[in-house]
Order: C-alpha cells, then structure tokens, then sequence
C-alpha cells in the first residue's frame, strides 16, 4: 500500500508554463516535506509543510499543505529548464519516526 | 554547516563479492543516520536507520547489513552481492528528536552488479 500518492508520475512542458503537481494520503501527517532531486544526486530538501492550509513560497514555487494535513500541492510558475528534475514529497508521522515518501513526479522542462 | 559525504561514487562488483560503502557527517553531533535505496530514479526504500553509536535498525530483510562503529559514520556492507542489489545507494542524516525529521542526503553511490 502506497500511502502517499504522488501525480502526475511523468511530466514534459515547455519553458514558461505553469505545472502544479499533488501528493496525496489517507493518513494524516505532523509535517511533510519536498525535495528535488537531479539525476545521480542526492535529493535536496525544498520545503517543509507543518500546519493545515500553510502556504509557503521559495521564488517561483508555491507549496500548499491541505487544511487536513493529508495532502500537498506543488506549484511552479513560469517553468525554467533548471526546474527539471525529480520531486518527492515525505511525510512525517507522530506515531512513526521515520519519513514516508512518495514515488515523485518527473518533471522534464523543455527550452 | 552541516556536510555529508558518501563514497564511493560509483561502484562495479561482481555477483558473490563483498560491498562496503561509507558515509560520514561532519559539523553536527548524535544525528540520526539512514541508508536508502532507489530503484530507477525513483522512489526511496529505507534499508537501515541508527539513532546511536551500534543501534541499528533493519526495515527490509536483505542481503546487506549496516553498523555505526562511531557517531558520525554509517558503513553499509554485505559479504556477497546478488543481482538484485544493484541501484542507487543514498546515505542521509537528520536531527535527532527533530519534530519533522527532515532529511539530508549524501551525494548517492551508484551499484552495479555484474
């Protein structure tokens, strides 16, 4: 059981546009986190999430945590082909000490 | 400023020969240390976690094994390699008792089994 559902799985735009990309859950988390990640690296952390309906803003990346704490929203605006990489969200249990995260969604920005 | 380091890099073993991949974490004390592995470039399995110097924590049963011989170090070994072992490799710390135990993450080392 996949507890945090990331979509969409692939994603191919051109430079410019706008992309918002989901993650997903049933369960409720203390906190939740995005990374990115670039081919044959480690993933960075972005962002951490930690009260219901935050909303967060790192330059041309919007990040929303649902009012529930199930669920996040990432939002990029004006996609730049730096953006390209692989996104992950991970989610932070109380009554679990270790992060769960999400399969990520591959983002391709074309020039 | 807190840096982690992992090595090495990339890695070519054949089948029945031993693995051992380092990391250590400088500029932060009593970490928590986890070993994951990628498949495909995509989602993170966690292999291993430590929470202390010999405290180390198994969540998938495998053919590799970790030890935390001191604070700041996560050895990730196996005494013979199988196919299935190959992927990407990635050592992280975080705070420990942080309340959202946020991940930072070494370079990666890249596992090829032949």
């Amino acid at each position: 059981t996949q507890l945090l559902e990331q979509s969409p799985q692939f994603l191919s735009i051109q430079e410019g546009e706008n992309l918002t990309v989901y993650c997903n859950s049933s369960s409720v988390f203390s906190s939740l986190q995005w990374y990115r990640q670039e081919p044959g690296e480690g993933p960075v952390l972005l962002v951490t999430v930690v009260t219901g309906g935050e909303v967060k803003k790192l330059k041309r990346l919007t990040f929303q945590f649902g009012d529930a704490r199930k669920d996040s929203s990432l939002h990029i605006t004006a996609a730049q082909p730096g953006d390209t990489g692989l996104y992950l969200c991970a989610g932070a249990r109380v009554s679990q000490g270790n992060l769960i995260f999400g399969k990520g969604t591959k983002l391709s920005v074309k020039p | 400023s807190q840096t982690i380091h992992q090595w090495p890099a990339t890695l070519v073993q054949p089948v029945g020969s031993p693995l051992s991949l380092e990391c250590t974490v400088e500029g932060t004390s009593n970490p928590n240390l986890y070993w994951y592995r990628q498949a495909a470039g995509r989602g993170l399995q966690l292999l291993f976690y430590s929470v202390g110097i010999g405290q180390i924590s198994s969540e998938v049963p495998q053919n590799l094994s970790a030890s935390r011989p001191q604070d700041r170090q996560f050895i990730l070994s196996s005494k013979k390699l199988l196919l299935s072992d190959s992927g990407f490799y990635l050592c992280a710390w975080s705070v420990r008792r942080g309340r959202t135990g946020e991940l930072f993450f070494g370079e990666g080392s890249r596992l090829t089994v032949l």
